[in-house]
Protein backbone atom coordinates (compact mmCIF):
# COMPACT_ATOMS: atom_id res chain seq x y z
CA UNK A 1 0.00 0.00 0.00
CA UNK A 2 3.21 2.16 0.32
CA UNK A 3 2.92 3.84 -2.82
CA UNK A 4 -0.93 4.06 -3.04
CA UNK A 5 -3.70 6.45 -1.04
CA UNK A 6 -7.47 6.50 -1.02
CA UNK A 7 -9.73 8.77 0.51
CA UNK A 8 -11.85 9.29 2.25
CA UNK A 9 -11.33 5.80 3.89
CA UNK A 10 -14.76 5.47 5.26
CA UNK A 11 -17.80 7.76 3.31
CA UNK A 12 -21.23 7.59 4.63
CA UNK A 13 -23.81 9.59 2.47
CA UNK A 14 -27.31 9.90 1.47
CA UNK A 15 -29.32 8.57 -1.82
CA UNK A 16 -28.68 10.98 -5.04
CA UNK A 17 -25.57 13.07 -3.56
CA UNK A 18 -22.66 12.91 -5.58
CA UNK A 19 -19.51 11.42 -4.10
CA UNK A 20 -15.98 11.37 -5.35
CA UNK A 21 -13.02 9.43 -4.26
CA UNK A 22 -9.48 9.81 -4.62
CA UNK A 23 -6.75 7.27 -5.59
CA UNK A 24 -3.10 9.12 -5.61
CA UNK A 25 -0.35 7.06 -6.48
CA UNK A 26 3.93 7.90 -5.82
CA UNK A 27 5.04 5.01 -8.24
CA UNK A 28 4.35 6.97 -11.64
CA UNK A 29 3.01 3.76 -12.87
CA UNK A 30 0.82 4.43 -16.14
CA UNK A 31 -2.52 2.43 -15.37
CA UNK A 32 -4.63 3.09 -12.71
CA UNK A 33 -7.81 1.15 -11.75
CA UNK A 34 -11.17 1.66 -10.02
CA UNK A 35 -12.25 -1.91 -8.44
CA UNK A 36 -15.77 -2.54 -5.98
CA UNK A 37 -15.71 -5.41 -3.94
CA UNK A 38 -19.06 -7.54 -3.11
CA UNK A 39 -19.77 -10.03 -1.35
CA UNK A 40 -20.22 -13.71 -3.69
CA UNK A 41 -18.85 -10.45 -6.61
CA UNK A 42 -15.25 -10.51 -5.87
CA UNK A 43 -13.76 -7.39 -7.74
CA UNK A 44 -15.33 -5.83 -10.38
CA UNK A 45 -13.49 -3.11 -12.62
CA UNK A 46 -15.62 -0.17 -12.91
CA UNK A 47 -13.26 1.97 -14.68
CA UNK A 48 -9.83 2.04 -15.82
CA UNK A 49 -7.02 4.78 -17.29
CA UNK A 50 -4.12 3.97 -19.38
CA UNK A 51 -3.28 7.41 -18.98
CA UNK A 52 -3.67 10.97 -18.42
CA UNK A 53 -7.13 11.92 -19.96
CA UNK A 54 -7.25 8.46 -20.97
CA UNK A 55 -9.75 6.41 -19.46
CA UNK A 56 -12.08 3.25 -20.74
CA UNK A 57 -14.91 1.31 -18.94
CA UNK A 58 -14.99 -2.03 -17.32
CA UNK A 59 -17.70 -4.30 -16.38
CA UNK A 60 -19.73 -2.33 -14.01
CA UNK A 61 -19.31 1.36 -14.97
CA UNK A 62 -23.04 2.09 -15.11
CA UNK A 63 -23.65 5.15 -12.42
CA UNK A 64 -19.64 6.13 -12.38
CA UNK A 65 -17.44 8.93 -14.04
CA UNK A 66 -13.57 9.02 -13.25
CA UNK A 67 -11.10 11.73 -14.31
CA UNK A 68 -7.08 11.66 -14.73
CA UNK A 69 -5.84 15.04 -14.89
CA UNK A 70 -2.52 14.13 -13.88
CA UNK A 71 -0.38 10.77 -13.65
CA UNK A 72 -0.42 10.43 -10.04
CA UNK A 73 -4.53 11.19 -9.88
CA UNK A 74 -7.44 9.34 -10.58
CA UNK A 75 -11.05 10.21 -9.48
CA UNK A 76 -14.13 8.19 -9.47
CA UNK A 77 -17.27 9.96 -9.07
CA UNK A 78 -20.70 8.75 -8.26
CA UNK A 79 -22.92 11.18 -9.86
CA UNK A 80 -25.98 10.47 -7.54
CA UNK A 81 -25.19 7.71 -5.33
CA UNK A 82 -27.84 4.54 -4.85
CA UNK A 83 -28.51 1.99 -2.37
CA UNK A 84 -26.75 -0.69 -4.73
CA UNK A 85 -23.32 1.31 -5.19
CA UNK A 86 -22.26 0.48 -0.92
CA UNK A 87 -19.47 -1.29 -1.27
CA UNK A 88 -15.70 -1.13 -1.09
CA UNK A 89 -13.96 0.64 -3.42
CA UNK A 90 -10.46 -0.40 -4.49
CA UNK A 91 -7.85 1.91 -6.31
CA UNK A 92 -4.67 -0.20 -8.26
CA UNK A 93 -2.01 0.82 -10.41
CA UNK A 94 0.40 -1.37 -12.77
CA UNK A 95 2.46 -0.11 -15.57
CA UNK A 96 6.09 0.41 -13.98
CA UNK A 97 9.17 0.12 -15.43
CA UNK A 98 9.02 -2.33 -18.24
CA UNK A 99 6.10 -4.15 -19.58
CA UNK A 100 4.34 -5.36 -15.97
CA UNK A 101 1.51 -6.85 -15.37
CA UNK A 102 0.85 -6.98 -11.84
CA UNK A 103 -1.38 -4.69 -9.80
CA UNK A 104 -0.82 -2.93 -6.58
CA UNK A 105 -4.04 -2.45 -4.34
CA UNK A 106 -4.61 0.85 -2.29
CA UNK A 107 -5.95 0.34 0.73
CA UNK A 108 -9.72 0.72 -0.25
CA UNK A 109 -12.63 3.13 1.32
CA UNK A 110 -15.76 1.57 2.53
CA UNK A 111 -18.85 3.44 1.13
CA UNK A 112 -21.93 3.65 2.23
CA UNK A 113 -25.72 4.85 0.88
CA UNK A 114 -28.22 5.45 2.95
CA UNK B 1 -17.71 -13.60 -19.21
CA UNK B 2 -14.20 -14.40 -18.61
CA UNK B 3 -14.32 -14.45 -14.84
CA UNK B 4 -11.52 -16.93 -13.20
CA UNK B 5 -13.88 -19.52 -10.63
CA UNK B 6 -11.91 -20.62 -7.56
CA UNK B 7 -12.68 -23.70 -5.88
CA UNK B 8 -13.61 -24.27 -2.90
CA UNK B 9 -15.16 -21.28 -1.64
CA UNK B 10 -14.16 -21.81 1.80
CA UNK B 11 -11.17 -23.65 2.92
CA UNK B 12 -10.15 -24.61 6.36
CA UNK B 13 -7.01 -26.57 7.47
CA UNK B 14 -4.66 -27.12 10.34
CA UNK B 15 -1.34 -24.91 10.70
CA UNK B 16 1.32 -27.25 8.99
CA UNK B 17 -0.80 -28.60 6.16
CA UNK B 18 -0.60 -27.83 2.54
CA UNK B 19 -3.80 -26.12 1.18
CA UNK B 20 -4.47 -26.21 -2.43
CA UNK B 21 -6.97 -23.73 -4.54
CA UNK B 22 -7.67 -24.12 -8.05
CA UNK B 23 -9.12 -21.50 -10.43
CA UNK B 24 -11.01 -22.04 -13.54
CA UNK B 25 -11.48 -19.71 -16.89
CA UNK B 26 -13.06 -19.40 -19.76
CA UNK B 27 -11.07 -17.89 -22.65
CA UNK B 28 -7.41 -17.90 -23.56
CA UNK B 29 -4.51 -15.78 -21.56
CA UNK B 30 -1.46 -14.69 -21.56
CA UNK B 31 -1.34 -15.16 -18.19
CA UNK B 32 -2.66 -15.79 -15.15
CA UNK B 33 -2.14 -14.19 -11.67
CA UNK B 34 -2.76 -14.80 -7.64
CA UNK B 35 -3.43 -12.31 -4.92
CA UNK B 36 -4.06 -12.73 -1.31
CA UNK B 37 -6.21 -10.52 1.05
CA UNK B 38 -6.40 -9.91 4.28
CA UNK B 39 -8.97 -8.95 6.17
CA UNK B 40 -9.88 -5.43 5.62
CA UNK B 41 -6.95 -4.68 3.04
CA UNK B 42 -6.38 -4.21 -0.54
CA UNK B 43 -5.31 -7.19 -2.65
CA UNK B 44 -0.92 -8.25 -2.77
CA UNK B 45 0.12 -10.09 -5.86
CA UNK B 46 1.81 -13.19 -5.15
CA UNK B 47 2.52 -14.66 -8.55
CA UNK B 48 2.19 -14.52 -11.74
CA UNK B 49 2.09 -17.22 -14.28
CA UNK B 50 2.87 -16.69 -17.93
CA UNK B 51 0.74 -19.57 -20.88
CA UNK B 52 3.66 -20.79 -21.85
CA UNK B 53 4.77 -21.76 -18.24
CA UNK B 54 3.50 -24.62 -16.29
CA UNK B 55 4.68 -24.69 -13.51
CA UNK B 56 6.26 -21.98 -10.87
CA UNK B 57 7.56 -21.44 -7.31
CA UNK B 58 7.67 -18.53 -4.77
CA UNK B 59 9.04 -19.44 -1.07
CA UNK B 60 6.29 -22.05 0.11
CA UNK B 61 3.75 -21.05 -2.76
CA UNK B 62 3.80 -23.59 -5.67
CA UNK B 63 1.69 -22.21 -8.90
CA UNK B 64 0.44 -24.85 -11.82
CA UNK B 65 -0.95 -23.95 -14.92
CA UNK B 66 -2.52 -25.98 -17.28
CA UNK B 67 -3.89 -24.33 -20.39
CA UNK B 68 -5.68 -27.41 -21.99
CA UNK B 69 -7.91 -27.34 -19.00
CA UNK B 70 -8.10 -23.36 -18.80
CA UNK B 71 -7.11 -24.06 -15.31
CA UNK B 72 -4.41 -23.09 -12.43
CA UNK B 73 -3.98 -24.12 -8.93
CA UNK B 74 -2.09 -22.61 -5.74
CA UNK B 75 -0.59 -24.67 -3.37
CA UNK B 76 0.75 -23.56 0.29
CA UNK B 77 2.66 -25.95 1.77
CA UNK B 78 3.56 -25.88 5.42
CA UNK B 79 0.85 -23.23 6.01
CA UNK B 80 0.69 -21.23 8.99
CA UNK B 81 -1.73 -18.68 10.87
CA UNK B 82 -0.58 -15.88 9.05
CA UNK B 83 -1.71 -17.38 5.46
CA UNK B 84 -5.22 -17.39 6.84
CA UNK B 85 -6.42 -14.53 3.67
CA UNK B 86 -8.85 -14.89 0.87
CA UNK B 87 -7.17 -15.46 -2.26
CA UNK B 88 -7.72 -14.99 -5.89
CA UNK B 89 -6.90 -15.87 -9.26
CA UNK B 90 -6.95 -13.09 -12.28
CA UNK B 91 -6.50 -13.74 -15.72
CA UNK B 92 -6.02 -10.62 -18.54
CA UNK B 93 -7.90 -10.10 -21.92
CA UNK B 94 -4.88 -11.50 -23.93
CA UNK B 95 -2.57 -8.72 -23.54
CA UNK B 96 -4.43 -5.55 -22.24
CA UNK B 97 -3.51 -4.72 -18.92
CA UNK B 98 -7.06 -5.59 -17.22
CA UNK B 99 -7.69 -8.52 -15.17
CA UNK B 100 -10.75 -10.31 -14.15
CA UNK B 101 -10.81 -11.35 -10.77
CA UNK B 102 -12.47 -14.45 -9.49
CA UNK B 103 -14.59 -14.78 -6.19
CA UNK B 104 -11.89 -15.81 -4.19
CA UNK B 105 -11.23 -18.88 -1.65
CA UNK B 106 -11.23 -18.00 2.09
CA UNK B 107 -8.49 -19.79 3.95
CA UNK B 108 -8.65 -20.58 7.33
CA UNK B 109 -5.10 -22.16 9.25
CA UNK B 110 -6.39 -23.28 12.48
CA UNK B 111 -3.70 -23.37 15.36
Amino acid sequence: DAGITQSPRHKVTETGTPVTLRCHQTENHRYMYWYRQDPGHGLRLIHYSYGVKDTDKGEVSDGYSVSRSKTEDFLLTLESATSSQTSVYFCAISGGAGVTYEQYFGPGTRLTVT
Amino acid sequence: SQQGEEDPQALSIQEGENATMNCSYKTSINNLQWYRQNSGRGLVHLILIRSNEREKHSGRLRVTLDTSKKSSSLLITASRAADTASYFCATDFQGAQKLVFGQGTRLTINP
